[in-house]
């Protein structure tokens, strides 16, 4: 199975900073890397896909890059309502993985 | 609106058998493949299964592979996981999530993104 290494597992900012999560995938996967964002006791959102691909209705304050084995989720200015634990996962092939997670948290 | 319901969680005893079932509304479900995701209290989340939109292909977990199935009912747009032989290590709560069925090059030629999840149903196995 492919591992996907997510870092950090947390991190504090504020509200208005930059924030960079990063995963690394233990083969090339290509693009094909999503993010997700989820809030306690909700189930995940789909932020990102094709690793730069923006979902439709997510705020272009966040965006993605990479490919092969390196992915980069960037929030550029950090909201209240981004404060939630996100993950990236590959879906190059079966079985699909997930990063462990970073939970953003109000510093 | 498109929605994803899940149903048939619980508490149930290791060995047991459970079989948990998501209904899905407001798209056009036998063209969508459908995957199931589970997540440990605490924990982060876990890729389960996926089942393709014909039922045609089905992957799993090797966590889970021998003991869960995955199945459908395109005629009552609805997706089951029968689960057996349950360990402590399955309690989590459930998620099923559609696959996103985009072209190739933002989907490899086998595997895509989720991109509608339902709320999840929690399953405790406990003796």
């Amino acid at each position: 199975a492919i591992r996907i290494t997510q870092s950090p597992s947390s991190l504090s900012a504020s509200t208005g900073d930059r924030v960079t999560i990063t995963c690394r995938a233990s083969q090339g996967i290509s693009s094909y890397l999503a993010w997700y964002q989820q809030k306690p006791g909700k189930a995940p959102k789909l932020l990102i896909y094709a690793a730069s691909t923006l979902q439709s209705g997510v705020p272009s304050r966040f965006s993605g890059s990479g490919s092969g084995t390196d992915f980069t989720l960037t929030i550029s200015c950090l909201q209240s309502e981004d404060f939630a634990t996100y993950y990236c996962q590959q879906y190059y092939s079966y079985p699909q993985t997930f990063g462990q997670g970073t939970k953003v948290e109000i510093k | 609106q498109v929605q994803l319901v899940e149903s048939g969680g619980g508490v149930v005893q290791p060995g047991r058998s459970l079989r948990l079932s998501c209904a899905a509304s407001g798209f056009t479900f036998s063209s969508y493949g459908m995957h199931w995701v589970r997540q440990a209290p605490g924990k982060g989340l876990e890729w389960v299964a996926v089942i393709w939109y014909d039922g045609s292909n089905k992957y799993y977990a090797d966590s889970v592979k021998g003991r869960f199935t995955i199945s459908r009912d395109n005629s009552k747009n609805t997706l089951y996981l029968q689960m057996n032989s349950l360990r402590a290590e399955d309690t989590a709560v459930y998620y099923c999530a559609r696959d996103s069925n985009r072209p190739l090059g933002y989907c490899s030629s086998t595997s895509c993104y989720m991109d509608v999840w339902g709320q999840g149903t929690t399953v405790t196995v406990s003796s």
